[in-house]
């Protein structure tokens, strides 16, 4: 049971575009999201996160959105560049965990930014 | 202020040998997760411990494998008899103690280890 989904396996931009990457999720008591970004041969790398009292949060390029009446958020970078490209996974976690703090973790999405 | 440590970086075992992977966390975290990533798939949860405690098994598998994570020294996972099924990256996160209110589940990843069985 997959409770955090990223639907699109790989996306495709050009250099100077928005790049939108998607996920969602199943759990109503997720209440914490983060992105991670992976390059072949690396650990993930952590991009940015969101609470579930925000509906927003930026950080540079990087903004993410989080719609909990969807159950779905979104990682926007404006403007693209070519070293964004890598796998982008999304993660959640919910306090009612108590003390497990594990990441429930999404399968990425492979981001291609042409120039 | 280093980040979180794993070695080796790559490791080769033929089968039925025992592989251990080391993780030191980055300074003053406290929780240590396991994770694996196998060819062309995600990352796969392993287990969560904090110091001397497992908090979190279940993705581990029943069999071979175990994960320790002392008062003193680095994380180990242990997979005991190395079949060629268990070749894949294998990643260490870390995150830190959360005090008062705050919660930070923000998991800090090393380099991983990549163990290849023959």
């Amino acid at each position: 049971d997959q409770q955090v989904k990223q639907n699109s396996p790989s996306l495709s931009v050009q250099e100077g575009r928005i790049s939108i990457l998607n996920c969602d999720y199943t759990n109503s008591m997720f209440d914490y999201f983060l992105w991670y970004k992976k390059y072949p041969a690396e650990g993930p790398t952590f991009l940015i996160s969101i609470s579930s009292i925000k509906d927003k949060n930026e950080d540079g390029r990087f903004t993410v959105f989080l719609n909990k009446s969807a159950k779905h958020l979104s990682l926007h970078i404006v403007p693209s560049q070519p070293g964004d490209s890598a796998v982008y996974f999304c993660a959640a976690s919910a306090s009612y965990a108590g003390n497990n703090r594990k990441l429930i973790w999404g399968l990425g999405t492979s981001l291609a930014v042409n120039p | 202020n280093a980040g979180v440590m794993q070695n080796p970086r790559h490791l080769v075992r033929r089968r039925g040998q025992e592989a251990r992977l080391r993780c030191s966390p980055m300074k003053g975290h406290s929780h240590v997760y396991w994770y694996r990533q196998l060819p062309e798939e995600g990352l796969k949860f392993m287990v969560y411990l904090q110091k001397e405690n497992i908090i979190d098994e279940s993705g581990m598998p029943k069999e071979r494998f175990s994960a320790e994570f002392p008062k003193e020294g680095p994380s180990i996972l242990r997979i005991q008899q190395v079949v060629r099924g268990d070749s894949a990256a294998y990643f260490c996160a870390s995150s830190p103690v959360v005090r008062g209110q705050g919660r930070t589940d923000t998991q800090y990843f090393g380099p991983g280890t990549r163990l290849t069985v023959l």
